[in-house]
């Protein structure tokens, strides 16, 4: 069963623009993560925020964590043709042993 | 450092046949994961071996089996193929154990598999 839920499944935008996806899960976490999957490669982690942390940054990216309304959003700046891949927010399972992934979110940037 | 590494990238099976995908991982993580990707269903785990030594089930585990043949490989077994599991796999590492809080992962490329 999914932990994490994305919001949109898909987004399109041009270069330049912010693009914002949003991810909500059921239960408590210690952390939730971000991943980034190129068409026709494997994932790769982009940014873990932890249960007692608001807000954190990487480059251009910011991701939020409300655990009151269980939920997160990652925010990309001035977005570019290379961003273009699906996102996907990543949370443990309860045994605490392994990520469950959500079903992601397809971001087409055009140029 | 190669990461990840999994074998072999395609592969078309008919139904009933079996065959065992490889993953390899060169970071001595102690964790190691298969998942399956499909359309619309993104991804879901099928084993995992949280250290060496141990396999557990995930999500969706039937028609599957695993090996944890040491630190390094993690194998994942189709005895009796089905088209149901025609699907791209992933495996991936991490440093995560039993009480660990990181669970940062690295993926493999994965393989794309047929069944007909």
């Amino acid at each position: 069963s999914q932990q994490g839920e994305e919001d949109p499944q898909a987004l399109s935008i041009q270069e330049g623009e912010n693009a914002t996806m949003n991810c909500s899960y059921k239960t408590s976490i210690n952390n939730l993560q971000w991943y980034r999957q190129n068409s026709g490669r494997g994932l790769v982690h982009l940014i873990l925020i932890r249960s007692n942390e608001r807000e954190k940054h990487s480059g251009r990216l910011r991701v939020t964590l409300d655990t009151s309304k269980k939920s997160s959003s990652l925010l990309i700046t001035a977005s570019r043709a290379a961003d273009t891949a699906s996102y996907f927010c990543a949370t443990a399972n309860q045994a605490g042993t392994a990520l469950i992934f959500g079903k992601g979110t397809t971001l087409s940037v055009s140029s | 450092n190669a990461g990840v590494t999994q074998t072999p990238k395609f592969q078309v099976l008919k139904t009933g046949q079996s065959m065992t995908l490889q993953c390899a991982q060169d970071m001595n993580h102690n964790s190691m994961y298969w998942y399956r990707q499909d359309p619309g269903m993104g991804l879901r785990l099928i084993y995992y071996s949280a250290s060496e030594g141990t396999t557990d089930k995930g999500e969706v585990p039937n028609g599957y089996n695993v090996s944890r043949l040491n630190k390094r490989e993690f194998s994942l077994r189709l005895e009796s193929a089905a088209p149901s599991q025609t699907s791209v796999y992933f495996c991936a590492s991490s440093t995560g154990t039993s009480g660990s809080r990181s669970y940062e992962q690295y993926f493999g490329p994965g393989t794309r598999l047929t069944v007909t």
